[in-house]
């Protein structure tokens, strides 16, 4: 069964303050890892696609990277309008013609001005 | 106008009750979810369909029944709520060829006393 494991489950930063949040995944194939993000009172929204190791994106502030086991979401000189709670989701490479999403429980980023 | 919308967004209901929460879309896409989310256990797929015709049972789909109306909507429906379905549901779309990249809906928060 996948899993996917998010820390910290809580992360609270001051305005420039530069830090990574962590995603752990155990699957049978790997066929992509994604962040989403999620504001208070709204659905998440899409940010990142990876699909293997060494693979890197970025958007403003954020780059997410992958290795065999894991993935962070480094957020660089981060500001308050970045606080959201980030979640990671994974798909397999299973048989079926829709590969389920297995999100993870999510982080909560909070960025003190 | 959002792409996505449920109605209602909140709804407090009582054990044994049948509800129903609806979901709409104009993004055109043929594939639609419906997730719930619960504190510390992140999204969870409760059934998805690729067209009218096509529906599908995710992992926790006991308790719950889907309607397909058409292309752009789609209902869940408890057919009697107990307690444990006390959550936040959310409705998703995408696109056949990048159905990872899921567009969500701004969430129902559904009570059962």
């Amino acid at each position: 069964e996948d899993q996917v494991t998010q820390s910290p489950e809580a992360l609270r930063l001051q305005e420039g303050e530069s830090s990574s949040l962590n995603c752990s995944y155990t699957v049978s194939g790997l066929r992509g890892l994604f962040w989403y993000r999620q504001d208070p009172g709204k659905g998440p929204e899409f940010l990142f696609t990876l699909y293997s190791a060494g693979e890197e994106k970025e958007k403003e502030r954020l780059k997410a990277t992958l290795t065999k086991k894991e993935s962070f979401l480094h957020i660089t000189a981060p500001k308050p309008e970045d606080s959201a709670t980030y979640l990671c989701a994974v798909r397999d490479a299973g048989g079926t013609s829709y590969g389920k999403l297995t999100f993870g429980q999510g982080t909560i980023l909070t960025v003190h001005p | 106008d959002a792409d996505v919308t449920q109605t209602p967004r909140n709804r407090i209901t009582k054990t044994g009750k049948r509800i129903m929460l609806e979901c709409s879309q104009t993004k055109g896409h043929d594939r639609m979810y419906w997730y719930r989310q619960d504190p510390g256990l992140g999204l969870r797929l409760i059934y998805y369909s690729f067209d009218v015709k096509d529906i599908n049972k995710g992992e926790i789909s006991d308790g719950y029944s889907v309607s397909r109306q058409a292309q752009a909507k789609f209902s869940l429906s408890l057919e009697s709520a107990i307690p444990n379905q006390t959550a936040l549901y959310f409705c998703a779309t995408s696109d056949p060829d990048r159905d990872y990249e899921q567009y969500f809906g701004p969430g129902t928060r559904l009570t059962v006393t």
